[in-house]
């Protein structure tokens, strides 16, 4: 299994309140994706890292910023969180290369619950 | 952009028994990638199997094959011998070469397979 954790598991906050969620992978991996999962949608891409500080939207970024200051950690952040982002949020990594294609590898998921 | 469409919210199958979960993807793109991604109850994102466009060929993994119909936009996968531990939400995605190795994901079939 490809390492990766995110953390917390599960957490449930208040709306208004600000959320970070963690990725951390310990497999040197180039490429780092966020993505949400709800009831009827699938999942669908927040935002997308292809290198230490390299970002970039992605289908459903409003409300949601990221950051990548080294290869193994991109940090997901709810500045204000509302009740439409109750969720569940997977992290990704991809060793993709140029040339080269690379399946996802995903994290365990965390359940966030805003009240 | 991609669509990803996957008509089947819901399937259910005996086990022993073959079954065929649909997909259909819209692109103007002719170098991609096709996967079909496997959610247990777990929430865990694990790989099933993936096609190369340019390739003919039918990819297989075990018990896990594919029939990919590029003209038709048609990316279905087939699960022979159905096993109780087959019971998950299955996602097929679409990955353009070229474009940060993102995922379009469809909004997934959940297949039970009955004893």
């Amino acid at each position: 299994d490809a390492g990766i954790t995110q953390s917390p598991r599960h957490k449930v906050t208040e709306t208004g309140t600000p959320v970070t969620l963690r990725c951390h992978q310990t497999e040197n991996h180039r490429y780092m994706y966020w993505y949400r999962q709800d009831p009827g949608h699938g999942l669908r891409l927040i935002h997308y890292s292809y290198g230490v500080k390299d970002t970039d939207k992605g289908e459903v970024s409003d409300g949601y910023s990221v950051s990548r200051s080294k290869t193994e950690d991109f940090l997901l952040t709810l500045e204000s969180a509302t009740s439409s982002q109750t969720s569940v949020y997977f992290c990704a990594i991809s060793g993709a290369r140029a040339g080269e294609v690379y399946e996802q590898y995903f994290g365990p998921g965390t359940r966030l619950t805003v009240t | 952009a991609q669509t990803v469409t996957q008509s089947q919210p819901e399937m259910s199958v005996q086990e022993a028994e073959t079954v065929t979960l649909s997909c259909t993807y819209d692109t103007s793109e002719n170098n991609y990638y096709l996967f079909w991604y496997k959610q247990p109850p777990s929430r865990q994102m694990i790989l099933v199997i993936r096609q190369e466009a340019y390739k003919q060929q039918n990819a297989t993994e075990n018990r896990f094959s594919v029939n990919f119909q590029k003209a038709a936009k048609s990316f279905s996968l087939k699960i022979s011998d159905s096993q109780l531990g087959d019971t998950a939400m299955y996602f097929c995605a679409f990955m353009k070469l070229g474009d940060n190795y993102k995922l379009t994901f469809g909004k997934g079939t959940l297949l039970t397979v009955n004893p």
